[in-house]
C-alpha cells in the first residue's frame, strides 16, 4: 500500500471531450508527478508540481493541464481528446524534490477515448 | 536527452532457474536509478532505488546492482509469483522526472 490514490480508476470518453483525473498524495508528501503509460510501454513523464507549482514539464501539449491544492492532493486534466490519450494515467508522490526521496505510484486510471 | 534501455524485452524462467535483467542507461549526472515491478492492469511498485556505482541492494529473492552504465537486476531461485514487468528508470539532477526504459516482462513457469 504506497498510500497514493488515484480516481477514477476506469473511464470511457468520446474524442473532443474533456477529462479531469484526480490523486491523493501519501501523507507528508509535497511532490506529485504524472506519467502516461501507452500499452506495452514504460510510464512517460507529463509534468511535476512541487508546492502548488509546475515544477518540470515533458513533451506532451499544452491541453494537458495540472493543479495542485495546498493539501498536495492533483488533478490533471486533458481537452479536447485524441484518440491517442488512451493510456493509464499514473501519479506518483515523494517528499521534495532532491535525491533520497522514495516515489511511490499509485493504481492509475486507464482512461479509453472513442 | 536521458534513455533508458531494457533487456531482454520478455523473458521466460522455470521456477527455481537464476537470471539477470540489464538496464542500460545515458544521463548527464545520475540522482538514482530505480526499479520497479508492475503486474497488469496496476501501477509500479517501488523495489530499490541506487545511487552511485558499486551499490548493491537486496530483497528477498531480487538484488540490484549499479556500474556507471549499466544496472542489473539478479533474480536468485524465482517463483511464479515473481513473475510480472520490471521497469529501471533514471533520475537526472536537473530535475525530479523519471525516465523509464519500456520494461522486462518476466514469467515464471511452476
Amino acid at each position: 500500500e504506497t498510500g497514493v490514490t488515484q480516481s477514477p480508476t476506469h473511464l470511457i470518453k468520446t474524442r473532443g471531450q474533456q477529462v479531469t483525473l484526480r490523486c491523493s498524495s501519501q501523507s507528508g508528501h509535497n511532490t506529485v508527478s504524472w506519467y502516461q503509460q501507452a500499452l506495452g510501454q514504460g510510464p512517460q513523464f507529463i509534468f511535476q508540481y512541487y508546492r502548488e507549482e509546475e515544477n518540470g514539464r515533458g513533451n506532451f501539449p499544452p491541453r494537458f493541464s495540472g493543479l495542485q491544492f495546498p493539501n498536495y492532493s492533483s488533478e490533471l486534466n486533458v481537452n479536447a481528446l485524441e484518440l491517442d490519450d488512451s493510456a493509464l494515467y499514473l501519479c506518483a508522490s515523494s517528499c521534495g524534490t532532491v535525491s533520497g526521496n522514495t516515489i511511490y505510484f499509485g493504481e492509475g486510471s486507464w482512461l479509453t477515448v472513442v | 536527452e536521458d534513455q533508458v534501455t531494457q533487456s531482454p524485452e520478455a523473458l521466460r524462467l522455470q521456477e527455481g532457474e537464476s537470471s539477470s535483467l540489464n538496464c542500460s542507461y545515458t544521463v548527464s549526472g545520475l540522482r538514482g536509478l530505480f526499479w520497479y515491478r508492475q503486474d497488469p492492469g496496476k501501477g509500479p511498485e517501488f523495489l530499490f532505488t541506487l545511487y552511485s556505482a558499486g551499490e548493491e541492494k537486496e530483497k528477498e529473492r531480487l538484488k540490484a546492482t549499479l556500474t556507471k552504465k549499466e544496472s542489473f537486476l539478479h533474480i536468485t531461485a524465482p517463483k511464479p509469483e515473481d513473475s510480472a514487468t520490471y521497469l529501471c528508470a533514471v533520475q537526472a539532477p536537473s530535475g525530479s522526472r523519471l525516465t523509464f526504459g519500456e520494461g522486462t516482462q518476466l514469467t515464471v513457469n511452476p
